[in-house]
């Protein structure tokens, strides 16, 4: 059973343009919600990461937007650039163990 | 930053063969460690929780005697495939934390091939 449900599986966006990724999840325990970047052949590296108790974080062009009530989290890439192509996968755990249930991931191309 | 090693980054071995895969944490102590398994284009499996000096725990479906595990140090987790088919063939990736306030790291992975 998938704990974390993301959209979409693929998506081309324009050099400049945003690219946005969203994630549900069914566990209300959860309390800790990452995104990590992957690109073939390598481990993913975290990108960003949000707690329940903020609505939104931004680090540089990415922004995460977080709705407790409707259990759901996304990722929107401002700006996106040619070297953002990769796979983008949502995560949720409880902050405590950090037993991360992975969203399917969603490959992002960025064309120039 | 913290930075998670792990070794070899790629393996082939025949059907029958045991592998091991190192995890090393290079500038933390990881009292924890998981391994995670993952195919061609599909997400990260969560196979095994490893917990330094004491048995690893492993997810519903993973056979532990398949699948064994050593977190003898601090800085350092071992996955073993014992008697490897090609079914096992896969990209398997460990990852490490310092606390329970630290963000979690993940290695560059292992591709494993049984041929």
């Amino acid at each position: 059973q998938q704990q974390v449900k993301q959209s979409p599986q693929s998506l081309i966006v324009q050099k400049g343009g945003i690219s946005i990724i969203n994630c549900a999840y069914e566990n209300t325990a959860f309390d800790y919600f990452p995104w990590y970047q992957q690109f073939p052949g390598k481990g993913p590296a975290l990108l960003i990461a949000i707690r329940p108790d903020v609505s939104e974080k931004k680090e540089g062009r990415f922004t995460i937007s977080f709705n407790k009530s409707a259990k759901q989290f996304s990722l929107h890439i401002m700006d996106s650039q040619p070297g953002d192509s990769a796979t983008y996968f949502c995560a949720a755990s409880r902050f405590n163990d950090y037993k991360l249930s992975f969203g399917a991931g969603t490959t992002v191309t960025v064309r120039a | 930053g913290a930075v998670v090693s792990q070794h070899p980054s790629r393996v082939i071995c025949k059907s029958g063969t045991s592998v091991k895969i190192e995890c090393r944490s290079l500038d933390f102590q990881a009292t924890t460690m998981f391994w995670y398994r993952q195919f061609p284009k599909q997400s990260l499996m969560l196979m095994a929780t490893s917990n330094e000096g004491s048995k690893a725990t492993y997810e519903q479906g993973v056979e532990k005697d398949k699948f064994l595990i050593n977190h003898a140090s601090l800085t350092l987790s071992t996955l073993t495939v014992t008697s490897a088919h090609p079914e096992d063939s896969s990209f398997y990736i460990c990852s490490a934390r310092a606390d329970g306030n630290s963000p979690l790291h993940f290695g560059n992975g292992t591709r494993l091939t049984v041929t």
